[in-house]
């Protein structure tokens, strides 16, 4: 299976702060990640597929990039309801597999 | 609209099998996606059980493939998931999600806690 590895595990910011999350394939897989927000109590939430495509309906401030193993999921300007836990997934090859995620913290 | 919503027994005992449902509305489960189980242990992160596509063939996550079913009733719009011989480590909210043959879980149900006791 494909793990996924996410840095860091938690992180502490102000609003207006950019913040990058990295997200790391143990192989190659191309562009087929996605990158989730998930707040307490709800279910998770698309925010970018194909590594770099933003959902829609998803605010312009979320961006992601990379390819292969490396990728990254920025935040340019923190927003009050930003703060949250964010997860990768890999879609490349069965199992699915997601990142352990990153608890983004005022 | 696209809508889950998960339904079942929010209790199990050890060793009997989980059965949840997935109901789908505002979009045809026949349609060429693929509709998912992903759960969540409490205060931990997210672990795909499985997929079901519109042909009916599923893929199933190594960890647990031997315990697990999914199925597909496209005559109510469902699809469901079995899990037996659950313990303990099984409990967790137990979320259905559609995804695209290569893209990310887009439409998600908002998650239905069960928890393995006796």
């Amino acid at each position: 299976a494909i793990q996924l590895t996410q840095s860091p595990s938690s992180l502490s910011a102000s609003v207006g702060d950019r913040v990058t999350i990295t997200c790391r394939a143990s192989q190659g897989i191309s562009t087929a990640l996605a990158w989730y927000q998930q707040k307490p109590g709800k279910p998770p939430k698309l925010l970018i597929y194909d590594a770099s495509t933003l959902e829609s309906g998803v605010p312009s401030s979320f961006s992601g990039s990379g390819s292969g193993t490396d990728f990254t999921l920025t935040i340019s300007s923190l927003q009050p309801e930003d703060f949250a836990t964010y997860y990768c997934q890999q879609f490349k090859s069965y199992p699915i597999t997601f990142g352990q995620g990153t608890r983004l913290e005022i | 609209q696209v809508q889950l919503q998960e339904s079942g027994p929010g209790l199990v005992k050890p060793s009997e099998t989980l059965s949840l449902t997935c109901t789908v509305s505002g979009y045809s489960i026949s349609n060429a996606v693929y509709w998912g189980w992903i759960r969540q242990p409490p205060g931990k992160g997210l672990e795909w059980l499985g997929s079901i596509y519109e042909s009916g063939s599923t893929n199933y996550n190594p960890s647990v493939q031997s315990r697990i079913s999914i199925s597909m009733d496209t005559s109510k719009n469902q699809f469901s998931l079995k899990f037996s011989s659950v313990t303990a480590a099984d409990t967790a909210v137990y979320y259905c999600a559609r995804h695209e043959p290569s893209g990310g879980f887009d439409y998600w149900g908002q998650g239905s806690l069960v928890t393995v006791s006796s």
